[in-house]
């Protein structure tokens, strides 16, 4: 089965750039889908079809996809930015998520 | 905007059936990709399955044969059925709608416990 891998954690400075990573075997050839989400909440959509934002969200998320990894760049990054967030693909019609990275803004 | 909200029970006996509800407004079910994903406390999203607008379904491998989604165009809710439960299927768990290969909108999820 596909597998995704994202590192547990990564710490950003307040108005830093913070970038999250994603890989798998051949990621390129997928289109990836980022979710954020915090506490006692459900994950929220914040890329879609590798770079593409949807309404509503900050342009200060973005992402791209080449090769075996697929990156999450959040710019500027504010307190309310710190959650976990998840990359997912589908593989043969079957969803696939990484186990996500905890984000901390020091 | 569609919204979705899960339904059911949130104890479960071990070796029984969980069975939940989605329904889902202000939008049509017969148009789309209706999933469910679970998240056990403390890890990441699990996918479970989907149903289609057409009624065509799709399941994770490692569940296909304890899992069943169905939907009921009628009332605008799809189910999902999960039979021999253990502890490990302990999770919040949350109906979502995945359009043009993207899930976009999600339940508030519902936490099911399986215990004794």
């Amino acid at each position: 089965s596909y597998e995704l891998t994202q590192p547990p954690s990564v710490s950003v400075s307040p108005g830093q750039t913070a970038s999250i990573a994603c890989s798998g075997d051949k990621l390129g050839n997928y289109y990836v889908c980022w979710y954020q989400q915090k506490p006692g909440q459900s994950p929220l959509l914040v890329v879609y079809k590798d770079d593409k934002r949807p309404s509503g969200i900050s342009e200060r998320f973005s992402g791209s996809n080449s090769g075996n990894t697929a990156t999450l760049t959040i710019s500027e990054t504010q307190a309310m930015d710190e959650a976990v967030y998840y990359c997912q693909v589908w593989d043969s019609s079957t969803g696939v998520f990484g186990g996500g990275t905890k984000l901390t803004v020091l | 905007q569609v919204q979705l909200q899960e339904s059911g029970p949130g104890l479960v006996k071990p070796s029984e059936t969980l069975s939940l509800t989605c329904n889902v407004s202000g939008g049509s079910i017969n148009s789309d990709f209706w999933n469910w994903i679970r998240q056990p406390p403390g890890k990441g999203p699990e996918w479970i399955g989907y149903i289609s607008y057409s009624g065509s379904t799709n399941y994770s491998p490692s569940l296909k044969s304890r899992v069943s989604i169905s939907v009921d165009t009628s009332k605008n809710q799809f189910s999902l059925r999960l039979t021999s439960v253990s502890a490990a299927d302990t999770a919040v768990y949350y109906c979502a709608r995945a359009a043009a290969g993207t899930i976009d909108y999600w339940g508030q999820g519902t936490l099911v416990t399986v215990a004794s």
